[in-house]
């Protein structure tokens, strides 16, 4: 157990809907990352919170975005969505700052998104 | 931008041997961190092993151990001793030094570990 908590763990829509996924970090974790892994594109990064605001964006689509809360779960929402959009998403935190060495990104679980 | 390239889609092994996996990448940075992950069929992603790019020292965790060529932006995994759990997909990560950690990791495409009983 990484200690970081996805949810839901499936889930399943039709194209043009709009979805909400939702990551817990591991306690004391103050970076949150989310990551995609599709069969035609591999695993990517999408897009990385630190303590509440944006600090680095990887592929993520305009139709996508995400957000970290006060209490340090974030939520990425998926918009407008296209077939291409079914893979599995990933959450992962990792312990900051940076300057104490570099901490591992622990993952969670996944969220797989399937779109009809 | 950086580019991770593991060459060898599906690699088999039998039980108690040794195999080692491929990668390669590509950077213009003189610092920065490499990892191996594991992804059983359960689709977690585990942490395998570390390497910072610093350190010449090569990395060992348990049977894992990796041969890090830096000038040659090589980095293998070798595991010793396959166990059938072992059986997963590996997949080599880079991550910069220099984004302060405002980075994540760039993935190759990952190798298929098959263990023969």
């Amino acid at each position: 157990d990484s200690g970081v908590t996805q949810t839901p763990k499936h889930l399943i829509t039709a194209t043009g809907q709009r979805v909400t996924l939702r990551c817990s970090p591991r306690s004391g974790d103050l970076s949150v990352y989310w990551y995609q892994q599709s069969l035609d594109q591999g695993l990517q990064f999408l897009i990385q919170y630190y303590n509440g605001e944006e600090r680095a964006k990887g592929n993520i689509l305009e139709r996508f975005s995400a957000q970290q809360f006060p209490d340090l779960h974030s939520e990425l929402n998926l918009s407008s969505l296209e077939l291409g959009d079914s893979a599995l998403y990933f959450c992962a935190s990792s312990e900051f700052p940076y300057q104490q060495g570099d901490q591992p990104q622990h993952f969670g679980d996944g969220t797989r998104l399937s779109i009809l | 931008a950086q580019t991770v390239t593991q060459s060898q889609p599906e690699m088999s092994v039998q039980e108690a041997e040794t195999v080692t996996l491929s990668c390669t990448y590509d950077t213009s940075e003189s610092d920065y961190y490499l990892f191996w992950y594991k992804q059983p069929p359960s689709r977690q992603m585990i942490l395998v092993i570390r390497q910072e790019a610093y350190k010449q020292q090569n990395a060992t965790e348990n049977r894992f151990s990796v041969n890090f060529q830096k000038a040659a932006k090589s980095f293998s995994l070798k595991i010793s001793d396959s166990q059938l759990g072992d059986a997963a997909m590996y997949f080599c990560a880079y991550r910069s030094y220099s984004g302060g950690g405002a980075d994540g990791l760039t993935f190759g495409k990952g190798t298929h570990l098959i263990i023969q009983p």
